[in-house]
């Protein structure tokens, strides 16, 4: 069936250290990829998308990576900041299925000051 | 920036009762959904609308309703509640854009 899964369940990092936090998929059939930050007790808020005809997207201290070959799709944080901790998820998306989300579990990013 | 409005941040409810959680965006989206979040089982969705008075059932639909009757809203029923209903409760308008959650509590 179709899942979208992470696999580092939490992540531990020094301020000012790069984050990586990863994700793999199994539906190939997607036209892209959001990746979303949640904060305690608020809504998942949109972070970057990346389309399935992209490998790389870039923006402000974030750059997502996509690898099709491996199904495999990453978000890297430049220069962690205290205020980045939050969980993390990424989610898979098929506009030819009215757009429904396919989410991962998340992962936990802990900045250490 | 779109809006995606949930009525209430925290509701508390007696098992039986019935509940409506209201979502409402600002920037004509046809698709709506409704997703709930638990510990360990990540969002999953309930229902969705990709048009006034058009529903579809998501992953999770048993215990719940919705209501579209007009573009903007998008309502969740849950028609009797009951203890294992208690969750985060999330909207998205357009697919992408969350509210900030309604954290019901069903005693």
């Amino acid at each position: 069936g179709e899942s979208v899964g992470l696999h580092l369940p939490t992540l531990s990092v020094q301020e000012g250290d790069n984050s990586i936090i990863n994700c793999a998929y199994s539906n190939s059939a997607s036209d892209y990829f959001i990746w979303y930050k949640q904060e305690s007790g608020k809504g998942p808020q949109f972070i970057i998308d990346i389309r399935s005809n992209m490998d790389k997207r870039q923006g402000q201290r974030v750059t997502v990576l996509l690898n099709k070959t491996v199904k495999h799709l990453s978000l890297q944080i430049a220069a962690t900041q205290p205020g980045d901790s939050a969980v993390y998820f990424c989610a898979e998306v098929n506009a030819g299925n009215n757009r429904k989300l396919i989410w991962g579990l998340g992962t936990s990013l802990a900045v250490n000051p | 920036d779109v809006k995606v409005t949930q009525s209430s941040r925290y509701l508390v409810k007696r098992t039986g009762e019935k509940v409506f959680l209201e979502c409402v965006q600002d920037m004509d989206h046809e698709n709506m959904f409704w997703y709930r979040q638990d510990p360990g089982l990540g969002l999953r969705l309930i229902y969705f609308s990709y048009d006034v008075k058009m529903k579809e059932k998501g992953d999770i639909p048993e215990g719940y309703s919705v209501s579209r009757e007009k573009k903007e809203r998008f309502s969740l029923i849950l028609e009797s509640a009951s203890t294992n209903q208690t969750s985060m409760y999330l909207c998205a308008s357009g697919g992408y854009t969350f509210g900030s959650g309604t954290r019901l509590t069903v005693v």
